[in-house]
């Protein structure tokens, strides 16, 4: 079993809709989380840190759910430039070294 | 802004070249990290230093090398370059923030280097 699995996708969504990802970690001792989106042959970019009672970015929302072992992004009223490659990662440890990457997951948002 | 810069965006080596890779950051990151990525495996983590002249393998270190003379500097060396070490190399670096409880540990990437070796 991966560390960290993210639903690869694609996910194809008209402009305008509402689009939730999840990721799913394996280490109950991990101890904090973020989503980075990633654009075609581009490098990683941080979107949100993920805080224990979950948090909101304008049209992002990050929450986290440790009973389950799973965090989620959810993005309201999808813009054409959210089109990228959502990464999950998770910080296993409390140790700089310790950042597992998802795979990602794949937005299109069509016009 | 934090600012992570590579040496090369695209890089074309020959089987058996030594290759080097250089890595700056401008934000005084304790912490530095050298990935490559690669299609359907996603980040694998190569070499970490959290200090000057300190470093850690991770989880791919084979073919590879690393130094860090200088606190902003990171490079990455392979020794001998190999065709299946043709991939995208991401450096990055990171500070510490929260609690002595809970700590963040927010990574900032570099644009990558395409490294191509034939």
């Amino acid at each position: 079993r991966k560390e960290v699995e993210q639903d690869p996708g694609p996910f194809n969504v008209p402009e305008g809709a509402t689009v939730a990802f999840n990721c799913t970690y394996s280490n109950s001792a991990s101890q904090s989380f973020f989503w980075y989106r990633q654009d075609c042959r581009k490098e990683p970019k941080l979107l949100m840190s993920v805080y224990s009672s979950g948090n909101e970015d304008g049209r992002f929302t990050a929450q986290l759910n440790r009973a389950s072992q799973y965090i989620s992004l959810l993005i309201r009223d999808s813009k054409l430039s959210d089109s990228a490659t959502y990464l999950c990662v998770v910080n296993q440890a409390g140790s700089a070294r310790q950042l597992t990457f998802g795979s990602g997951t794949q937005l299109t948002v069509l016009p | 802004d934090v600012k992570v810069t590579q040496s090369s965006r695209y890089l074309v080596k020959r089987t058996g070249e030594k290759v080097f890779l250089e890595c700056v950051q401008d934000m005084d990151h304790e912490n530095m990290f050298w990935y490559r990525q690669d299609p359907g495996l996603g980040l694998r983590l190569i070499y970490f230093s959290y200090d000057v002249k300190m470093k850690e393998k991770g989880d791919i270190p084979e073919g590879y090398s690393v130094s860090r003379e200088k606190k902003e500097r990171f490079s990455l060396i392979l020794e001998s370059a190999s065709t299946n070490q043709t991939s995208m190399y991401l450096c990055a670096s990171s500070y510490t923030y929260g609690t002595a409880k809970l700590q963040y540990y927010e990574q900032y990437f570099g644009p990558g280097t395409r490294l191509t070796v034939t």
